[in-house]
């Protein structure tokens, strides 16, 4: 079974530049997560999905970042103007059994994304 | 709020020996903790969880945990240690709602 998918693996752009993320998820994993961490710090918790639907998307820093997914398969993260405080790596994750909070999730490689 | 404590930014240890990796954790109501691991220009990968039961639990690699609710405590530990342990730990604990709390990281180094 392929495990969670990302791409790019890497992404430079410039500060104003638009960029967008995919995250392809475990086949039949209804529970899709964006996370992120800049370096040397905690990886943060951006957003959630059931399925097509925004569970939470407490963590999502401002409204340069707009993430969708849908269909319920595969999800985007766009971050339009990208900033240089926007440099990091983003890590997306997926999971079963949509509630069950003892499940763990499954993490993708990451998309480092450097802002110049 | 929630939160993840891992006081150590890096551990050394000999190859053979034990190693023990720390974690602290502040919830509400009752915690699900998690380790992973992340090998360089990998993702992160699950090692092991503690969501109920036995205080001490079992995960991949040989690696253990230890529940500790009176100390706030889940340390992560292995009797001995390989080379290729050498990789960054994550801790992360969940309660109320889905998202992982991530604590920032431990690096670890085994030395031969």
């Amino acid at each position: 079974e392929a495990g969670v998918t990302q791409f790019p693996s890497h992404s430079v752009i410039e500060k104003g530049q638009t960029v967008t993320l995919r995250c392809d998820p475990i086949s039949g994993h209804d529970n899709l997560y964006w996370y992120r961490r800049v370096m040397g710090k905690e990886i943060k918790f951006l957003l959630h999905f059931v399925k097509e639907s925004k569970q939470d998307e407490s963590g999502m820093p401002n409204n340069r970042f707009l993430a969708e997914r849908t269909g319920g398969t595969y999800s985007t993260l766009k971050v339009q103007p990208a900033e240089l405080e926007d440099s990091g790596v983003y890590f997306c994750a997926s999971s079963q059994l949509a509630g069950v909070g003892g499940n763990e999730q499954f993490f993708g490689p990451g998309t480092r994304l450097t802002v110049l | 709020a929630q939160s993840v404590a891992q006081p150590e930014d890096q551990v050394n240890v000999a190859e053979g020996n034990p190693l023990t990796v720390k974690c602290t954790y502040s919830v509400s109501g009752n915690p699900y903790l998690f380790w992973y691991v992340q090998y360089p220009n990998r993702g992160l990968q699950f090692l092991l969880k503690y969501i109920t039961g036995d205080n001490l639990v079992k995960g991949s690699y040989g690696f253990e945990a230890e529940f500790n609710k009176s100390q706030t405590s889940f340390h992560l530990k292995k009797p001995s240690a390989l080379v290729s342990d050498s990789a960054l730990y994550f801790c992360a604990v969940r309660s109320a709602g889905t998202a992982l709390i991530f604590g920032k990281g431990t690096t670890l180094s085994v030395s031969s």
